[in-house]
């Protein structure tokens, strides 16, 4: 059974800081790996999404890697800022379309 | 842009008694999930529907909850009969059938069971 790891589980840092957010999986036959962002009480918002035969994705001031022979991915984000703010979930999907999520690395950042 | 619609946002019952959610997936989403996110914790699927069949429910507690997509459009999850232990955020999520295509979420409906 796929488990999914994700180190910190909480980050507190200063505005403007860049930040390594980790990710691990047991299973390394994965379809594609998703990072998401959810705020309080909300539902998720998907960030980046890596194919298993990309290694990395960029998005604005964020950028995810994946190894996938490792089972390990990364989402870095520069110059964070307060809006940053949140839970950061990592999501790894199968051959049938399941994505199984790890725990979350919950996110301040301090004006 | 398109969304997925969830009601109620929030829900407060007593424990024994029924509840039940529903989730509007974005048009032409034939894929449908349910997921069950305990505080502090990442979603974990319940179910999963492709158009009006289920494709996987074997982590649904079948003796107390079910879930339908009759029309193979929106869908019904319920609990029946609630349990203190079922507190949690509820979340669907929708996807185009396509093996590159990710999973939109719905702002989900958190329960509280007193």
């Amino acid at each position: 059974k796929q488990e999914v790891t994700q180190i910190p589980a909480a980050l507190s840092v200063p505005e403007g800081e860049n930040l390594v957010l980790n990710c691990s999986f047991t299973d390394s036959a994965i379809y594609n790996l998703q990072w998401f962002r959810q705020d309080p009480g909300k539902g998720l918002t998907s960030l980046l999404l890596i194919q298993s035969s990309q290694r990395e994705q960029t998005s604005g001031r964020l950028n995810a890697s994946l190894d996938k022979s490792s089972g390990r991915s990364t989402l870095y984000i520069a110059a964070s800022q307060p809006g940053d703010s949140a839970t950061y979930l990592c999501a790894v999907m199968d051959a049938g379309n399941m994505l199984t999520f790890g725990g979350g690395t919950r996110l301040m950042v301090k004006p | 842009e398109a969304e997925v619609a969830q009601s109620p946002r929030y829900k407060i019952t007593e424990k024994s008694q029924a509840v039940a959610f529903w989730c509007d997936p974005i048009s032409g989403h034939a894929t449908l999930y349910w997921y069950r996110q305990i505080l502090g914790q990442g979603p974990e699927l319940l179910v999963q529907f492709q158009d009006e069949s289920v494709v996987d429910d074997s982590q649904l507690p079948k003796d107390r909850f079910s879930a339908e997509r009759l029309k193979g459009v929106d869908s019904t999850l319920k609990i029946q009969p609630a349990e203190l232990g079922d507190s949690a955020m509820y979340l669907c999520a929708s996807r185009l059938t396509g093996a590159r295509e990710t999973q939109y979420f719905g702002p989900g409906t958190r329960l509280l069971v007193l």
